[in-house]
């Protein structure tokens, strides 16, 4: 496609459960960011990837969080034994290096 | 200090107003962008700068790379330009996002 899709817009689960959130970037993209978004707040930094590497992962908030991109391409952010604070919006961005930003339009997670 | 501080917070205004949202950073920068999300929607890159001046309808966009700051300016201004607005740079060193906190436009009829 065009643009950055991401995959499943909605996902609702179960407290515990496993999760996966998937970022389709623009083809040749060689950067691609995570963020999640809670209600009525900015963008939360999760984890960066420059090409297959994550450049950051800084931003993920304790080990039962978890993001590859094995072929540089396609970004799958996991998340194990969810909890009702992972509820949010997820949003992935790619660009290339230096390049314009383009984000998808999140993936919402609800965790009840 | 926050690298990257934008001004204001929160900013309300009447119709056909210009409006100037500021942006400071501190950090060595490759480019900064200026992004836009409306209230429960995506967000949308307007601008890319890394340096002079780029204009889009009824925005434009400053960078001033010795100061070390950027101005976002809305001419004529609409509700329909009621927005979060966010100032994003990326670090020249590594080429991370390091995003400002955003300013909360409202525009009223």
């Amino acid at each position: 496609g065009a643009g950055v899709s991401q995959t499943p817009s909605n996902k609702v689960t179960e407290k515990g459960k496993y999760v996966e959130l998937r970022c389709d970037p623009i083809s040749g993209h060689t950067a691609l960011y995570w963020y999640r978004q809670s209600l009525g707040q900015g963008p939360e930094f999760l984890i960066y990837f420059q090409g297959t590497g994550a450049a950051d992962d800084s931003g993920l908030p304790n080990d039962r969080f978890f993001a590859v991109r094995p072929e540089g391409s396609v970004s799958t952010l996991k998340i194990q034994r969810t909890e009702r604070g992972d509820s949010a919006v997820y949003l992935c961005a790619s660009s290339y290096a230096t390049g314009e930003l383009f984000f998808g339009e999140g993936s919402r997670l609800t965790v009840l | 200090k926050n690298e990257v501080e934008q001004s204001p917070q929160n900013l309300t205004a009447q119709e056909g107003e210009f409006i100037t949202i500021n942006c400071s950073y501190s950090v060595g920068i490759s480019a900064l962008h200026w992004l836009q999300q409306h209230p429960g929607g995506g967000i949308v890159s307007l601008f890319m700068l890394s340096s002079g001046k780029k204009k889009h309808g009824r925005l434009i966009a400053t960078i001033n790379i010795q100061e070390k700051h950027s101005s976002l300016h809305i001419t004529a201004s609409h509700p329909r330009d009621s927005a979060v607005y966010i100032c994003a740079v990326r670090m020249d060193s590594n080429y991370q996002l390091i995003w400002g906190a955003g300013t909360k436009l409202i525009i009223k009829p």
